[in-house]
């Protein structure tokens, strides 16, 4: 079946505007991540839906940036007033609801890059 | 909070030979899970192994093994028989058993490259 899908793959924009990312996460998966990675770094976690329970939002580093999950499938990560520190790869990954050993399944991310 | 720490930032390995990454982790927890993630260049991240902490036998999926050893909180992924594919970026990481928080905290990373 279709993987965990990403858009746009790469994004390229001047400092100051507003930039949204879209993950389509795998048929079924109730769980859904965003992480960022940036340049020499590991992945830093964003935030993370679980089903229709309020939202982890613990590790966005700003009030520049939402997410929201719509009708349990579909996200979008929102970036307002963007900042160069913001260039990164933001990974989405879901997975099915259960205990933590269930595997997250990747997309192949998005590269945003700020002029 | 939990950290994991990978200090080797790149090795490299002989084709069919094996080559071992280190993994070490801090928590205050008894019971979790502990994953490998590899990273090739097209960016999507493929798990690899996982283990969790309550079983004392280590993980194993045909060339891939780790040594777990949950006394010292170090988790290593050896891999046998190395192929040109297995280049890539692994990530070391972890996720607590507690409630529905199940979020990763990962390493920086290790590089790998492998020599034909």
């Amino acid at each position: 079946g279709a993987g965990v899908s990403q858009s746009p793959s790469n994004k390229v924009t001047e400092k100051g505007k507003d930039v949204e990312l879209r993950c389509d996460p795998i048929s079924g998966h109730t769980a859904l991540y965003w992480y960022r990675q940036s340049l020499g770094q590991g992945l830093e976690f964003l935030i993370y839906f679980q089903g229709n329970s309020a939202p982890d939002k613990s590790g966005l580093p700003s009030d520049r940036f939402s997410a929201e999950r719509t009708g349990g499938s579909v996200s979008t990560l929102t970036i307002q007033r963007t900042q160069q520190e913001d260039s990164a790869v933001y990974l989405c990954a879901s997975s099915l609801a259960g205990p933590s050993n269930q595997p997250q399944h990747f997309g192949d991310g998005t590269r945003l890059s700020i002029l | 909070a939990q950290t994991v720490t990978q200090s080797q930032p790149e090795m490299s390995v002989q084709e069919a030979e094996t080559v071992t990454l280190s993994c070490t982790y801090d928590t205050s927890e008894s019971d979790y899970y502990l994953f490998w993630y590899k990273q090739p260049p097209s960016r999507q991240m493929i798990l690899v192994i996982r283990q969790e902490a309550y079983k004392q036998q280590n993980a194993t999926e045909n060339r891939f093994s780790v040594n777990f050893q949950k006394a010292a909180k170090s988790f290593s992924l050896k891999i046998s028989d190395s192929q040109l594919g297995d280049a890539a970026m692994y990530f070391c990481a972890y996720n607590t058993v507690q409630g529905a928080n199940s979020k990763l905290t990962f390493g920086k990373g290790i590089t790998l490259s492998v020599r034909p």
